[in-house]
């Protein structure tokens, strides 16, 4: 199993310009989460999904859009950059099944920079 | 107010010592409670699940106490290796991390 991939692992991009965080899970797992860090902030929920076709706002959602056809991939769009946006962004999948444990398993993370 | 709040420190602790974190939770439904550790520039991985009975693995022990909505995490006879930030977690939620350095 990969477990739960990211791409790109880096990227510079200009403000306003738009792009997608690719993430991708081989467990079948319902759940999947895109989270931020920022120093001294943690992890901040930007947006979750439950299964195909559910998607939900986290803590952060502004400027952010996210969308999940396939229980496996659930991309995150940036729409207009901005410097605030700036940070590393991780993508994580769990279970849902309440008879397993439902720790979350998370991708190596995107560092973005927006210029 | 952030749902989980955890004490940032820095914690500088010398090889063998006893540590101890601690975090609250705000959400008094929250289910499921972890610790992660994250290494620097890496993706937090999953130290220990936290039960309301304690639970202990090797030199760590966790604790829940939904009463007064807190968990902790002990480290005894600390390590060079376990120099990392711990983030606790309720649910899906995080807390801001405390960076722990072990020093010789």
């Amino acid at each position: 199993n990969a477990g739960v991939t990211q791409t790109p692992k880096f990227q510079v991009l200009k403000t306003g310009q738009s792009m997608t965080l690719q993430c991708a899970q081989d467990m079948n797992h319902e759940y999947m989460s895109w989270y931020r860090q920022d120093p001294g902030m943690g992890l901040r929920l930007i947006h979750y999904s439950v299964g195909a076709g559910i998607t939900d706002q986290g803590e952060v959602p502004n400027g952010y859009n996210v969308s999940r056809s396939t229980t496996e991939d659930f991309p995150l769009r940036l729409l207009s950059a901005a410097p605030s946006q700036t940070s590393v962004y991780f993508c994580a999948s769990t279970t849902l099944d309440p008879r397993r444990n439902n720790e979350q398993f998370f991708g190596p993370g995107t560092r973005l920079t927006v210029l | 107010r952030k749902e989980v709040e955890q004490d940032p420190g820095p914690f500088n602790v010398p090889e063998g010592a006893t540590v101890a974190f601690n975090c609250t939770y705000s959400n008094s439904a929250s289910q499921s409670f972890f610790w992660y550790r994250q290494d620097c520039r890496k993706e937090p991985k999953l130290l220990m699940s936290v039960y309301s009975s304690g639970n202990e693995d090797g030199r760590f022990t966790a604790q829940l106490n939904r009463a007064s909505q807190y968990i902790s995490l002990l480290i005894r006879d600390s390590k060079l290796s376990d120099s990392a930030t711990y983030l606790c977690a309720g649910d899906m939620r995080f807390g801001a991390g405390t960076r722990l350095t072990v020093k010789p």
